[in-house]
């Protein structure tokens, strides 16, 4: 089963408008979440993270938001650029103990129609 | 930018030979990783390590192999490759820094991928 799961795989947006990502979770000891970005063909660039004690953060157009009663978080990039196309994943981490990893949702690609 | 190297970057080869996909990082990170990704899917755990001469088994079951002798290099083998490994192999890397709850600030910087065929 799914730890990490967003529903989207794909999602089309228009330049200059708002493009929202989503992804939810089932494991409540998660506290750590983070966003990659991927490019076919090379591997996937970090892009933000947030921490379970915050319910946003922002970094130039791209902002995370944590919902944690509803365990969802969803990336906003505002505004959308032709080169943001790309697939997008939400990972996950438990605690801050040595021995955690991360757990990858399965993407979603988005595309950023000039 | 991530300083995490992988070689070869595509590699096509027949059934049954043996092949060992290089990782190289020069952030002095002790966490490194592999992950297998199929196209459209999440990225799996294969292989991890906490630093030299630690290596565990991750959460998907894979007949690959690696080793941790330095601690900028992370070789994954497979002895004898089949078709059902043709897949994407990601290697990555990170510094966890400690803190309490909620403070984990560990963030996993990635290789460019070696994209493996195997015939």
């Amino acid at each position: 089963d799914q730890q990490v799961k967003q529903n989207s795989p794909s999602l089309s947006v228009q330049e200059g408008r708002i493009s929202i990502l989503n992804c939810d979770y089932t494991n409540s000891m998660f506290d750590y979440f983070l966003w990659y970005k991927k490019y076919p063909a090379e591997g996937p660039t970090f892009l933000i993270s947030i921490s379970s004690i915050k319910d946003k953060n922002e970094d130039g157009r791209f902002t995370v938001f944590l919902n944690k009663s509803a365990k969802h978080l969803s990336l906003h990039i505002v505004p959308s650029q032709p080169g943001d196309s790309a697939v997008y994943f939400c990972a996950a981490s438990a605690g801050n103990n040595y021995g955690q990893n991360f757990v990858f949702g399965p993407g979603t690609r988005l595309s950023v129609l000039p | 930018e991530a300083d995490i190297y992988q070689t070869p970057r595509y590699l096509v080869i027949g059934t049954g030979k043996k092949i060992t996909l290089e990782c190289s990082q020069t952030m002095g990170h002790d966490k490194m990783y592999w992950y297998q990704q199929d196209p459209g899917m999440e990225l799996h755990l294969i292989h991890y390590s906490y630093g030299v001469n630690s290596t565990e088994k991750g959460d998907l079951s894979s007949e690959s192999t690696v080793s941790r002798i330095r601690t900028e290099h992370f070789p994954l083998t497979l002895e004898s490759a089949r078709p059902s490994h043709t897949s994407q192999y990601l290697c990555a890397s990170s510094e966890q820094l400690a803190g309490g709850i909620g403070t984990n600030t560990d963030t996993q910087y990635f290789g460019p991928g070696t994209r493996l065929t195997v015939l």
